[in-house]
């Protein structure tokens, strides 16, 4: 089954201290980007990446970190974490043979104390 | 930033009722995507559209692409309430995605 994974699905954390959350995808898919969602704001893009080592700036990148060092793998750092970091966090895998078609993880809610 | 501005933000009608959500933007994009989103999971693609003035029927779903590339509606007709939702456009430029505000759809039966 095509599925993209993220964990945790909830952190409560404290401002500062560094975290890690996970996404991995299971379709070979080159393209992989991860979203914030806020009310009255909709999903705006963080960071993108077309491949393995290739990363790419969203709208929105400011206090945040990727890395793809493979296919599957595209995990999301918050070296310093703040406030206005809560939100809830969705990585997708794209599909470039189908119009870029998104099959998105099912979600990270995140709290900054 | 590529702003996507949907309408309504909120909308709540009657089982059998149809229902236009809009899609506008200054920007043009290569093409543009809808979604919906059911509370505490992601988005699921609805449709593509690629060409201006394209207009794609899914069941009682009727997407259309304007014929500058710069915005698209939604149509629904006959709405029930399997319908209830939060409704998305997002436009795609480069490599970017531009998501709209959305749209919170009630279906009441």
């Amino acid at each position: 089954e095509a599925q993209v994974t993220q964990n945790p699905r909830y952190l409560i954390t404290v401002t500062g201290k560094k975290l890690t959350v996970t996404c991995s995808q299971n379709m070979n898919h080159e393209y992989m980007s991860w979203y914030r969602q806020d009310p009255g704001l909709g999903l705006r893009q963080i960071y993108y990446s077309m491949n393995v080592e290739v990363t790419d700036k969203g709208d929105v990148p400011e206090g945040y970190k990727v890395s793809r060092k493979e296919k599957r793998n595209f995990p999301l750092i918050l070296e310093s974490p703040s406030p206005n970091q809560t939100s809830l966090y969705f990585c997708a895998s794209i599909s470039r043979d189908s119009y870029n078609e998104q099959f998105f993880g099912p979600g990270t809610r995140l709290t900054v104390l | 930033t590529q702003l996507l501005e949907q309408s309504p933000q909120f909308l709540s009608i009657q089982e059998g009722e149809n229902l236009t959500v809009y899609c506008n933007s200054s920007s043009v994009f290569s093409s543009l995507q809808w979604y919906r989103q059911e509370p505490g999971e992601g988005p699921v693609l609805l449709v593509t559209v690629v060409t201006g003035g394209e207009v794609k029927k899914l069941k009682r779903l009727t997407f259309q692409f304007g014929d500058a590339r710069k915005d698209s509606s939604l149509h629904i007709t006959a709405a029930q309430p399997g319908d209830t939702g939060l409704y998305l456009c997002a436009g795609v430029g480069g490599n970017q995605f531009y998501f709209g505000t959305g749209t919170s759809l009630t279906v009441i039966p």
